[in-house]
């Protein structure tokens, strides 16, 4: 399988607990994000990373989450105490990048958080 | 204004109709324009992607957009009980805007019945 890929599918932790989830992107792209999609809406944009460089955030993005890329393969997105707004599915997407318009992003699973 | 807005929905056609679904996005600057499906429970899929004025077909999925009016179409021809899902529309600014975050709308809820 050569998609997008995101793990843990699953994720139910109580309030105030670190959670962290991992994305893995398409092995030629260059841009991976973070999206979080609430039932009934579309997902919302958080972050994204052009190679190791983090590039844009939202203002959706508290001080309690944090992403990384570190070596520009892999990404993480970690919450630090957890509260019940923050229950929703965490999608990752990843594309390659090149002048001018284009930016095809295609998402992972997704890991689906329930806080308690 | 939301910046991406569809038809709340939901829509119901039967097998074999034509599917329109509508978008109209307010940031003129947005140089990108794509449909993605979701099946309940799972992540958007890509199924078309616009950049310029006018149609794209592929396949039974024909994309239409009108830079002036601000406007994204999705037409699903012959449609099956298998396209029953949520459509979202989404819309990138690009490089040339600054920003390369895609902006979606709340989805549209279509249902083909047999």
């Amino acid at each position: 399988d050569t998609g997008v890929s995101q793990d843990p599918r699953h994720k139910i932790t109580k309030r105030g607990q670190n959670v962290t989830f991992r994305c893995d992107p398409i092995s030629e792209h260059n841009r991976l994000y973070w999206y979080r999609q609430t039932l009934g809406q579309g997902p919302e944009f958080l972050t994204y990373f052009q190679n190791e460089a983090q590039l844009e955030k939202s203002r959706l993005l508290s001080d309690r989450f944090s992403a990384e890329r570190p070596k520009g393969s892999f990404s993480t997105l970690e919450i630090q105490r957890t509260e019940q707004g923050d229950s929703a599915m965490y999608l990752c997407a990843s594309s390659l990048a090149f002048l001018g318009v284009g930016n095809e992003q295609f998402f992972g699973p997704g890991t689906r958080l329930t806080v308690l | 204004q939301k910046e991406v807005e569809q038809n709340s929905g939901p829509l119901s056609v039967p097998e074999g109709a034509i599917a329109s679904l509508n978008c109209t996005y307010s940031d003129r600057v947005s140089q990108s324009f794509f449909w993605y499906r979701q099946y309940s429970g799972k992540s958007p899929e890509l199924i078309m992607s616009i950049y310029s004025n006018g149609d794209k077909e592929d396949g039974r999925f024909t994309a239409q957009l009108n830079k002036a009016s601000q406007y994204v179409s999705l037409l699903i021809r012959d449609s099956q009980p298998s396209d029953s899902a949520t459509y979202l529309c989404a819309v990138n600014r690009g490089s040339q805007g600054g920003s390369e975050k895609l902006v979606f709308g709340k989805g549209m809820k279509l249902t083909v019945n047999p």
